[in-house]
């Protein structure tokens, strides 16, 4: 596709369930971002890949989070046990490079 | 730890005229980037002007332009002729130059256009 894709759109879920977000970046784009936005707040950083390996995690909040990019292109953001407060738009961002990331529409992830 | 400050959560402009957001951030690199992103309600963030720590001239974009004042750490954004289209969340964002380090963002200001 042209842009970067995010699936679902939207997803509901219930306390204690787990959760598995999509990410397809632009092709060919090697670096892949993943940020978590609350209510009324920017973007915070979570995990980024360059290629398979994740270059950084140091914003992933807890272990009930882990992130795999196996080939290098589609990126899953997974969450266990899921708590209301992980509710938030997961946003999902590549870059070719050096320079501007290119950002999905992100996933509004709702835990009830 | 990089940290970027906005201190305007709210702002207003009437359509046709200018307005600038604010923006402060803390680093201790000499070398970064720094950004304006645009977030309208479809939720993707939209790139609109970008500097180089390195460049002494200020960005421009048409009717955006940038205030970039490296030694007081103040990288403010002006929006000329303003349009309805415009109105969205902006966020002032950090990038250290170099390799794929990710954005540090602000916490955003809610630009409303009033016609």
């Amino acid at each position: 596709g042209a842009g970067v894709s995010q699936t679902p759109s939207n997803k509901v879920t219930e306390k204690g369930k787990y959760v598995e977000l999509r990410c397809d970046p632009i092709s060919g784009h090697t670096a892949l971002y993943w940020y978590r936005q609350s209510l009324g707040q920017g973007p915070e950083f979570l995990i980024y890949f360059q290629g398979t390996g994740a270059a950084d995690d140091s914003g992933l909040p807890n272990d009930r989070f882990f992130a795999v990019r196996p080939e290098g292109s589609v990126s899953t953001l997974k969450i266990q046990r899921t708590e209301r407060g992980d509710s938030a738009v997961y946003l999902c961002a590549s870059s070719p490079g050096i320079g501007k990331l290119f950002f999905g529409s992100g996933t509004q992830l709702s835990v009830l | 730890a990089q940290t970027v400050t906005q201190s305007q959560p709210e702002m207003s402009v009437q359509e046709a005229e200018t307005v600038t957001l604010s923006c402060t951030y803390d680093t201790s690199e000499s070398d970064y980037y720094l950004f304006w992103y645009k977030q309208p309600p479809s939720r993707q963030m939209i790139l609109v002007i970008r500097q180089e720590a390195y460049k002494q001239q200020n960005a421009t974009e048409n009717r955006f332009s940038v205030n970039f004042q490296k030694a007081a750490k103040s990288f403010s954004l002006k929006i000329s002729d303003s349009q309805l289209g415009d109105a969205a969340m902006y966020f002032c964002a950090y990038r250290i130059y170099g390799g794929n380090t990710p954005l540090v963002f602000g916490k955003g200001t809610r630009l409303s256009v009033i016609a």
